[in-house]
């Protein structure tokens, strides 16, 4: 049962594009909720992350949208470029000591020049 | 801060053989995790330490697997009798243990392939 469903599976955009990754959740326990970015060979790496107090947060190019209500958020990427092209994951963690983060299945997005 | 490194950076093992990775997280970050990740897949939690101590397991962690971290600094992650289904990357990743520092910060991964 994947707890933290993730889509677009793929996405293109012209360079420029504002690509929109969307995931959802069921468990309303979970309250920290992180964007990685990775490419291939590579580690994740943190993009941005937000709390469900807060219904949205930008940094830099990346915004993510919270929805407590439906259980949602997302991942808006502004003015993308050909070097944001990665697999995007979203991910969910729970409070309490362990803080392991429950991972979505991935974007895979390409930005075309 | 030097990020999270892991070694090596690839393994290529026969079944059966035993391996080792070795996690270094960034320095005072006490909790440390390994997360393990197949082909198109999502990282999978394996298990997590809070300084020395091994809180936590996943399912996922069979008979087969240890992890230490003996001195609450570096980890290392052994496979024994590796089987094909053990290859896909293995990650490490580290945080600080302080309320409200939720960020884990990734390694580059140690790529194992089973033949």
């Amino acid at each position: 049962q994947q707890q933290v469903k993730q889509s677009p599976q793929s996405l293109i955009v012209q360079k420029g594009g504002i690509p929109i990754i969307n995931c959802a959740y069921e468990n309303t326990a979970f309250d920290y909720f992180p964007w990685y970015q990775q490419f291939p060979g590579k580690g994740p790496a943190l993009l941005i992350a937000i709390r469900p107090d807060v219904s949205e947060k930008k940094e830099g190019r990346f915004t993510i949208s919270f929805n407590k209500s439906a259980k949602q958020f997302s991942l808006h990427i502004m003015d993308s470029q050909p070097g944001d092209s990665a697999t995007y994951f979203c991910a969910a963690s729970i409070g309490g000591n362990n803080r392991k983060l429950i991972w979505g299945l991935g974007t895979s997005l390409a930005v075309n020049p | 801060d030097t990020g999270v490194s892991q070694n090596p950076r690839h393994k290529i093992t026969k079944r059966g053989q035993n391996v080792t990775f070795r996690c270094d997280p960034i320095s005072e970050h006490n909790r440390l995790y390994w997360y393990r990740q197949t082909l198109g897949q999502g990282p999978e939690f394996l298990t997590y330490f809070q300084n020395e101590a091994q809180l936590e397991k996943s399912r996922l962690l069979s008979d087969r697997f240890s992890a230490e971290r003996p001195k609450g600094s570096f980890s290392t992650l052994e496979i024994q009798r590796t089987e094909q289904g053990d290859s896909a990357m293995y990650l490490c990743a580290s945080s600080k243990g302080l309320a409200g520092a939720y960020e884990q910060y990734f390694g580059p991964g140690t790529r194992l392939t089973v033949t």
